[in-house]
């Protein structure tokens, strides 16, 4: 698959659990974001990667932790998380920090 | 911090009739304003943006007026068939001191009935 890829596409999990959320874009791209998508609410930007550094946290919550190993790969760590976490969580890259947004097709989480 | 305010919340038309969103955002220094759209279930896709130092924007069936006075900003589309049925969100860029960090407006429910 070309562009930006999200795995998995669906989560359910407990608040006890731990699990990652994984993007990859193929598209040469130097700077990665997540985004969390709620209902009726504006797409919200969590974190951004430019560079494989991390350049903006918008006061997220520590049980959400990134981690980008290199420029083509983004993860969000996630535990203990609560209800109100349950959202689509989107990533999206750009060819560089001032550049065009491409989105991956999301992760829908499901916190029980 | 920027903020953009986006409406209408929902829109149907009829199928070839126009339709028209409109957003507002607060900082005068943002210079970049996208438009997605997002079907459901799939991932937003740019379909057309305007920077600060051009009033207006054509892609075929696709306009988006700016007034950079007023601090709003306009999609028009024309021509309207089912499957622009979407939800469309504007954004604002904050200033180029911020990089690529885009506002979002709340998104607007476009249907278009047959």
């Amino acid at each position: 698959e070309t562009g930006v890829t999200q795995t998995p596409r669906h989560l359910v999990m407990g608040m006890t659990n731990k699990k990652s959320l994984k993007c990859e874009q193929h598209l040469g791209h130097n700077a990665m974001y997540w985004y969390k998508q709620s209902a009726k609410k504006p797409l919200e930007l969590m974190f951004v990667y430019s560079l494989e550094e991390r350049v903006e946290n918008n006061s997220v919550p520590s049980r959400f932790s990134p981690e980008c190993p290199n420029s083509s790969h983004l993860f969000l760590h996630l535990h203990t998380l609560q209800p109100e976490d349950s959202a689509l969580y989107l990533c999206a890259s750009s060819q560089d920090y001032f550049g065009e947004q491409y989105f991956g097709p999301g992760t829908r989480l499901t916190v029980t | 911090g920027e903020n953009v305010e986006q409406h209408p919340s929902t829109l149907s038309v009829q199928e070839g009739d126009s339709a028209v969103i409109k957003c507002t955002y607060s900082d005068s220094a943002s210079n970049y304003f996208p438009w997605y759209k997002q079907e459901l279930g799939k991932r937003p896709q740019l379909i057309i943006d305007i920077r600060s130092n051009v009033g207006e924007k054509k892609d075929q069936r696709i306009a988006v007026t700016l007034n950079k006075t007023a601090k709003h900003f306009s999609l028009h589309i024309t021509e309207t068939q089912p499957e622009d049925s979407a939800v469309y969100f504007c954004a604002a860029r904050q200033n180029m001191e911020y990089g690529n960090k885009l506002v979002f407006g709340a998104g607007t429910i476009l249907r278009v009935k047959s």
